[in-house]
């Protein structure tokens, strides 16, 4: 069965620190990945999406990057963060339009 | 127009009873659609998916769908205090085969 491994859990941050979270799937190749925000008490904002390695399409122009080096390896950098970057980051996947989500990380900037 | 509405909420609903969410979309041309669970402070997790109009049911949940109407609706049935959390309403963007539009969600409070 498939599995998305999503860390870590949460994150405090200083202003002006950068920014490394890691998703990886298991269980299948070739996934669709996503980077969604999700801000306190907000819907779901799509940052970052890829249909294969090293091609990452950006929904929101922005001080974050994501990176896609594995076929099942899904990465969002930021060098500098933002007080408003603070946010509940969640890694999907998907093999078609139905997503699974990772656990999450809750990143607060300081 | 939002591309996905749903009431913010909160719906509350006596234990035992039926819960009914409502999800609305303006893209006449979506052809996937999901319901998602959110609990707090955790991430979504998929409920049911729906593709064609009518009901689908899956244990004590049930999705329409009347794309003639552009709406989609989650049913739960004999609603438990566990059921309690924001759900979340999915529909695929418009000429995309893995992009989904999400509704804000709607806060359901079951009340023993």
């Amino acid at each position: 069965s498939q599995t998305i491994h999503q860390w870590p859990a949460t994150l405090v941050q200083p202003v002006g620190s950068p920014l490394s979270l890691e998703c990886t799937v298991e269980g299948t190749s070739n996934p669709n990945l996503y980077w969604y925000r999700q801000a306190a008490g907000r819907g779901l904002q799509l940052l970052f999406y890829s249909v294969g390695i090293g091609q990452i399409s950006s929904e929101v122009p922005q001080n974050l990057s994501a990176s896609r080096p594995q076929d099942r390896q899904f990465i969002l950098s930021s060098k500098k963060l933002l007080l408003s970057d603070s946010g509940f980051y969640l890694c999907a996947w998907g093999p078609g339009t139905v997503t699974f989500f990772g656990q999450g990380t809750r990143l607060t900037v300081v | 127009q939002k591309e996905v509405e749903q009431n913010s909420g909160p719906l509350s609903v006596p234990e035992g009873a039926i819960a009914s969410l409502n999800c609305t979309y303006s893209d006449r041309v979506s052809q996937s659609f999901f319901w998602y669970r959110q609990y707090s402070g955790k991430s979504p997790e998929l409920i049911m998916s729906i593709y064609s109009n009518g009901d689908k049911e899956d244990g004590r949940f049930t999705a329409q769908l009347n794309k003639a109407s552009q709406y989609v609706s989650l049913l739960i049935r004999d609603s438990q205090p566990s059921d309690s959390a924001t759900y979340l309403c999915a529909v695929n963007k418009k000429d995309s085969n893995y992009q989904l539009i999400w509704g804000a969600g709607t806060k359901l409070i079951i009340k023993p």
